[in-house]
């Protein structure tokens, strides 16, 4: 099965600090996205890749950026924390463009 | 504007009470419709995709089925464990790879 890792399962950060929330992906997907979800609101595309070093802008990317080196690995950023930004965040994996995704177990953010 | 809507935001059901749930969408094209279920603090979990409208796909007591306006998650029976919020998503045709969301119906099953 595939497996898509998050490095942190809570965080808690102060306002305007800086952030990288990690994901890794172990089956070679091309795919990759960020999500954040809020009660509410369901899930919202931050940001998604493609490719390596590739980069797409998804409904809400304002306040955050990506970074894909390696194929496997993709890191959301956020370049200076706000309290807006405390929220649920989930990273997905797909190959190629007719298939679902895997998520990741989500990390819970806090900016204090 | 792609859109995806799900009802009821929340259902209670007794054990045994068999139910539906609804997935509403609009898109310019429809490559995919998927079904997730996700438990509290964890990330969701794949059910199901669907292509075409007459298709219908099931998974012990889930049942899902499309047509071109709508999906629906049949719950046969359920248990218990089948309490969680269900997703449902679209995937549209054309270059896109991402999925819209809905917000999800919170579905507990009462013992």
């Amino acid at each position: 099965d595939v497996k898509v890792t998050q490095s942190s399962r809570y965080l808690v950060k102060r306002t305007g600090e800086k952030v990288f929330l990690e994901c890794v992906q172990d089956m070679d997907h091309e795919n990759m996205f960020w999500y954040r979800q809020d009660p509410g609101l369901g899930l919202r595309l931050i940001y998604f890749s493609y490719d390596v070093k590739m980069k797409e802008k998804g409904d809400i990317p304002e306040g955050y950026s990506v970074s894909r080196e390696k194929k496997e690995r993709f890191s959301l950023i956020l370049e200076s924390a706000s309290t807006n930004q405390t929220s649920m965040y989930l990273c997905a994996s797909s190959f190629a463009r007719v298939t679902g995704y895997t998520f990741g177990s989500g990390t819970r953010l806090t900016v204090v | 504007e792609d859109q995806v809507t799900q009802s009821p935001e929340a259902l209670r059901l007794q054990e045994g009470e068999s139910s539906s749930l609804n997935c509403s969408y609009t898109v310019s094209g429809l490559r995919g419709l998927f079904w997730y279920r996700q438990d509290p603090g964890k990330g969701p979990e794949f059910l199901f995709t669907l292509y075409s409208a007459g298709e219908e796909k099931e998974k012990e007591r889930l049942k899902a089925t499309l047509t071109k306006k709508e999906s629906f998650l049949h719950i046969t029976a359920p248990k218990p464990e089948d309490s969680a919020t269900y997703l449902c998503a679209v995937q549209q045709t054309g270059s896109a790879r991402q999925l819209t969301f809905g917000s999800g119906t919170q579905l507990t099953v009462l013992p």
